[in-house]
């Protein structure tokens, strides 16, 4: 059964640094990641998508990461801002059916 | 861009109440999925739709139902509603042969059983 671990659960950082929020999964065989932002009680925004034969994807001051082999993914974000504070979950989809990670709560401090 | 649509955004019923969710699917999307999630936690699969026909089913209770039309909107159908059923319920939708392309969610239905 595929299972997705996100650490840390929480973080908090000061605006302008840079940080990476890791994503692990246990069966290597998925199609693709996801990456998503939630802020409170609304939707999910995906943010960005890996494929499985891809090693990364950029988007913006995103930078996410894939290593299908070791079943990691990190979700690097550069130059933080107080608008990037949300809820970072990672989805990993095989079987045409994705699995949630619990996220990471970012808070980034003016 | 046209999203994935979901109605209403909002909903409170008392316990034992029926609801019904809508999903309206991004155009030439015809994979539907359901997911819930509970305070606090992330979200999990109910079920999902592929040209009109059930494809996956997950943790859906008996008490739920889904289909998809001909238009490849979606409905859940929800009856004898519990306290614990109170969550956001996402619909995403995707392109034919879903898997390479990514999903898209629309930005829920919170549901409040009182």
């Amino acid at each position: 059964k595929q299972e997705v671990t996100q650490i840390p659960a929480a973080l908090s950082v000061p605006e302008g640094e840079n940080l990476v929020l890791n994503c692990s999964f246990t069966d290597s065989a998925i199609y693709n990641l996801q990456w998503f932002r939630q802020d409170p009680g609304k939707g999910l925004t995906s943010l960005l998508l890996i494929q499985s034969s891809q090693r990364e994807q950029t988007s913006g001051r995103l930078n996410a990461s894939l290593d299908k082999s070791s079943g990691r993914s990190t979700l690097y974000i550069a130059a933080s801002q107080p608008g990037d504070s949300a809820t970072y979950l990672c989805a990993v989809n095989r079987d045409d059916k994705i699995i949630f990670g619990k996220g990471t709560r970012l808070h980034i401090l003016p | 861009a046209a999203g994935v649509i979901q109605s209403p955004r909002h909903l409170i019923k008392e316990k034992r109440e029926t609801a019904t969710l809508k999903c309206y699917p991004i155009p030439r999307h015809d994979t539907v999925y359901w997911y819930q999630q509970g305070p606090g936690q992330d979200p999990q699969f109910l079920i999902s739709f592929y040209e009109k026909m059930q494809s996956d089913k997950g943790s859906i209770p008996d008490r739920f139902s889904a289909q998809q039309f001909s238009d490849y909107h979606s409905e859940l159908n929800m009856s004898s509603l519990e306290l614990g059923d109170s969550a956001l319920y996402f619909c995403a939708s995707s392109l034919p042969g879903g898997a390479g392309y990514g999903y898209t969610f629309g930005s829920g239905t919170r549901l409040t059983v009182v």
